[in-house]
């Protein structure tokens, strides 16, 4: 059974970096056949995908958010990583990392809150 | 970028009523559409893919059906667990294409 587990600050600054990652238990990234994927969810609304990584470190980007996000993957430690620079109140949201299986997600972290705010 | 819309936004029913949600896309995304069921404070959880099928351990009340633009969800006999928020997804221009899911309908108690 795949978990994923999302950690990092659940508070950042304006203008800052928010940067989470995701561990992943029960299968490998490197074993290929799956995209893992950041998702998140603003207070009460509605979801949005961020991006995804493939274990060779391919990646695609939301192209709404593609000029700040960074998605990287460390095959070493079975974790990927999500950094989103100049964040404002906007940003504010749920934020869940998860496995892509042809396209759907399969395999969703149990979501952790970032709130923007100084 | 293919928009989701969903219909209706909230569906107020009774348990063991059926339930019929809509899911429109802005230009054909083929069969490449999923549906997600999301309880408050829970992740999503996949329930159909690829338009008609059913993702591993889902019901049989739960089915899918269309292609091109238009996409059903129904929900033939409700439970109680199943009062939630359903989303759909589109993966159509992946990969190397990301994906988009639909704003939600909610499915609450009569």
């Amino acid at each position: 059974q795949v978990q994923l587990q999302e950690s990092g600050p659940g508070l950042v600054k304006p203008s800052q970096t928010l940067s989470l990652t995701c561990t992943v238990s029960g299968g490998s990234i490197s074993s290929g056949g799956y995209y893992w994927s950041w998702i998140r969810q603003h207070p009460g609304k509605g979801l949005e995908w961020i991006g995804y990584i493939y274990y060779s470190g391919s990646t695609y980007y939301n192209p709404s958010l593609k000029s700040r996000v960074t998605i990287s993957v460390d095959t070493s430690k079975n974790q990927f990583s999500l950094k989103l620079s100049s964040v404002t109140a906007a940003d504010t949201a749920v934020y869940y990392c998860a496995r892509e299986n042809t396209g759907y997600v399969d395999y969703w972290g149990q979501g952790t809150l970032v709130t923007v705010s100084s | 970028e293919i928009v989701l819309t969903q219909s209706p936004a909230t569906l107020s029913l009774s348990p063991g009523e059926r339930a019929t949600l809509s899911c429109r896309a802005s230009q054909s995304v083929s069969s490449y559409l999923a549906w997600y069921q999301q309880k408050p404070g829970q992740a999503p959880r996949l329930l159909i893919y690829d338009a008609s099928n059913r993702a591993t351990g889902i019901p049989a009340r739960f089915s899918g059906s269309g292609s091109g633009t238009d996409f059903t969800l129904t929900i033939s006999s409700l439970e109680p667990e199943d009062f939630a928020v359903y989303y759909c997804q589109q993966r159509s221009n992946w990969p190397p294409g990301g994906f988009t899911f639909g704003p939600g309908t909610k499915v609450d108690i009569k």
